[in-house]
């Protein structure tokens, strides 16, 4: 298993603001992933967080709107930028501990909700 | 077409019987499986991993994967009250996991 922080595990937020979404995990892991739970929905891969270079993202997310940072193989954010009630969200970050099996550890989610 | 597809229930059992999970994929491409247990207000857990057809069985679970019809499902025998959760399909394909809309499983005492 892997113990993997999130912070915040939850918020409320105002229309147009950011906020950035943190994640720890103790110990080093190549693969990292961002994923977003709609309320009463499955999970969607937002993108794969890359250590040193930039994220890969996935259809219908971008950079600009979900900016991430990898420094390092331990550690990841995701920003959520100019945010409108549509990103009411839960967004969870996860880790595969043995490269890219698809056997994903995840971290407890951060709730957004906007207002 | 949804990448993963499953029944999203809600799927009752009397406590005790088997419950059966259905899911279907799309892109033939996808070489494994899995199955994860969500509570709710919880993060997904990993429960079963499939890499070949056939049966594979961890205790009371049994993950069946059949790439020919493109078909994974999970078996829960003995069902208890505690296994009561939305269960998420999800196939490896690409280098990322792609997941189903889950199944909620209510299992009645």
């Amino acid at each position: 298993s892997a113990v993997i922080s999130q912070k915040p595990s939850r918020d409320i937020c105002q229309r147009g603001t950011s906020l950035t979404i943190q994640c720890q995990v103790d110990s080093q892991v190549t693969m990292m992933f961002w994923y977003r739970q709609q309320p009463g929905q499955s999970l969607t891969l937002i993108a794969t967080a890359n250590q040193g270079s930039e994220a890969t993202y996935e259809s219908g997310f971008v950079i600009d709107k979900f900016p991430i940072s990898r420094p390092n193989l331990t550690f990841s954010t995701l920003t959520v930028s100019n945010m409108s009630p549509e990103d009411s969200s839960i967004y969870l970050c996860s880790v595969d501990r043995s490269g890219n099996t698809g056997e994903l550890f995840f971290g407890e989610g951060s709730r957004l909700t906007v207002l | 077409q949804k990448e993963v597809e499953q029944n999203s229930g809600p799927l009752s059992v009397p406590e005790g019987a088997i419950a059966s999970l259905n899911c279907t994929y799309s892109d033939r491409g996808s070489q494994s499986f899995f199955w994860y247990r969500q509570y709710s207000g919880k993060s997904p857990e990993l429960i079963m991993s499939i890499y070949s057809n056939g049966d594979k069985e961890d205790g009371r679970f049994t993950a069946q994967l059949n790439k020919a019809s493109q078909y994974v499902s999970l078996l829960i025998r003995d069902s208890q009250p505690s296994d009561s959760a939305t269960y998420l399909c999800a196939a490896h394909q690409g280098g990322k996991l792609i997941f189903g809309q889950g199944t909620e499983l209510s299992v009645k005492p």
